[in-house]
């Protein structure tokens, strides 16, 4: 069956550390992948977005990679701050489709 | 408006009652998505409207939910008889049309059946 796996228990990281979250699928052939952020109590915001033929995308201090071989995405927030301190999710979208699939999120907290 | 609306922004309800959930999408876009989002779990898609075409109804987890959009514009969910299990945040998206990829959230509507 299709799942995407987003590691479930919180990340802690200090500020200015670079912190890496992952995006595991499987039975996917996703035409492309987003991340998105998710404050308490409010809807998600989107972030990034990468395609099957992209390895790498950066927006300032956020860089996702995707490695369709592994079935995988990194999101990376270098020099992290504890505003960055939220739920990150990633959404995946068939080919063919325009309705993305979600993971659960993983909570990224950063300490001052 | 310069967001997507939803409103109520919560609901109590009593289970067995009907509930209207509204969106208002952001101006222009034709694109409307519902999801569905329970503590802990990842959003559910619920439905999809694209202009004037049928929607795409694959996500509604039962017969007791449906909705509408009138006019290419405000969407209402609705939940007829409402179970305990169906308390959860209620969330709308839209983006300016189909293909384009970044969509845009409410603040959902957190709906809590007794």
């Amino acid at each position: 069956s299709q799942k995407i796996e987003q590691n479930s228990e919180a990340l802690n990281i200090q500020e200015g550390k670079t912190a890496t979250l992952t995006c595991n699928y499987t039975n996917y052939s996703p035409a492309y992948l987003q991340w998105y952020r998710q404050d308490p109590g409010r809807g998600p915001v989107f972030l990034l977005l990468i395609r099957e033929n992209e390895k790498e995308k950066r927006k300032e201090r956020l860089k996702v990679t995707f490695d369709t071989t592994l079935k995988q995405s990194l999101f990376h927030i270098t020099a992290s701050q504890p505003a960055d301190s939220a739920t990150y999710l990633c959404a995946l979208i068939p080919g063919g489709s325009y309705i993305p699939t979600f993971g659960r999120g993983t909570s990224l907290i950063v300490h001052p | 408006g310069a967001g997507v609306s939803q409103s109520p922004s919560n609901k109590v309800t009593e289970k067995g009652k009907d509930v209207e959930l509204r969106c208002d999408p952001i101006s222009g876009h034709t694109a409307l998505y519902w999801y569905r989002q329970s503590l802990g779990q990842g959003l559910e898609f619920l439905i999809y409207f694209q202009g004037n075409s049928a929607p795409d109804k694959s996500g509604l987890p039962s017969d007791r939910f449906s909705a509408e959009r009138t006019g290419g514009s405000v969407s209402t969910l609705t939940i007829q008889r409402t179970q305990q299990e169906d308390s959860a945040v209620y969330l709308c998206a839209s983006s300016l049309s189909q293909g384009q990829e970044t969509q845009y959230f409410g603040p959902g509507t957190r709906l809590l059946v007794l």
